[in-house]
């Protein structure tokens, strides 16, 4: 079955430089979810997108943008880069519907992002 | 702020033994608990979802509890393999249904 796609899985960037990164849900999967996991951390929480739309905001630093395009991918775009944003980064999607499905969150393989 | 407690943070045990792992939250108005599994540099498998109007949800050895009132959800693993090491994470479900993850339980499970 496929799964969400995330690229590039692995990045290095020096501080103050930018980064883009990508997901692709599963198809016809209508929502996505970003996540950042800090080294030995939990999984926090960045933001998240509904049929294009964004739908929720969590601990996501002003110098991070997110959207999601017509093709329900989305892209993560940060700024200044900070070294403490060096961490894995999860995209998740949820297809349409109601129920456990609906609610259910599928991770993707995650981007190692390294700021030196 | 919802908060999520994981106990233990590590457990070490004999293949074939049957084990529980602990997720406690601080905010009882849940939308759903997912529990996920995840392998060392990887990404996060989802292994149960409850809502927040089920108590259970099993699914092969794994079955998984949720009391909203107390604030806890449990996952019983049966009859452990070592291919069950990993850290399980629990998060609870939000508005939106944005989660928000405990630190993990790492589980080694020793043939």
């Amino acid at each position: 079955a496929a799964g969400v796609i995330q690229s590039p899985r692995h990045l290095i960037k020096e501080k103050r430089e930018t980064a883009t990164l990508k997901c692709y849900p599963i198809p016809r999967h209508d929502t996505v979810y970003w996540y950042q996991q800090g080294p030995g951390q939990d999984p926090q929480f960045l933001i998240s997108f509904y049929e294009k739309m964004q739908s929720d905001k969590g601990s996501i630093p002003d110098r991070f943008s997110a959207q999601q395009f017509s093709d329900y991918h989305s892209e993560l775009n940060m700024s200044s880069l900070e070294l403490g944003d060096s961490a894995l980064y999860f995209c998740a999607s949820s297809p349409p519907g109601r129920g456990l499905r609906r609610e259910t969150q599928y991770f993707g393989p995650g981007t190692r992002l390294l700021v030196l | 702020k919802q908060e999520v407690t994981q106990i233990p943070a590590a457990l070490s045990v004999p293949e074939g033994e049957n084990l529980v792992l602990n997720c406690s939250f601080t905010d009882s108005a849940i939308y759903n608990l997912q529990w996920f599994r995840q392998d060392p540099g990887k990404g996060l498998t989802s292994l149960l979802l409850i809502q927040s109007s089920q108590r259970e949800q099993t699914s092969g050895r794994l079955n998984a509890s949720l009391d909203k009132s107390s604030g806890r959800s449990t996952l019983y693993i049966a009859a452990s393999q070592p291919g069950d090491s990993a850290t399980y994470l629990c998060g609870s479900g939000g508005s939106n249904y944005k989660l928000t993850f405990g630190k993990g339980t790492l589980l080694t499970v020793n043939p």
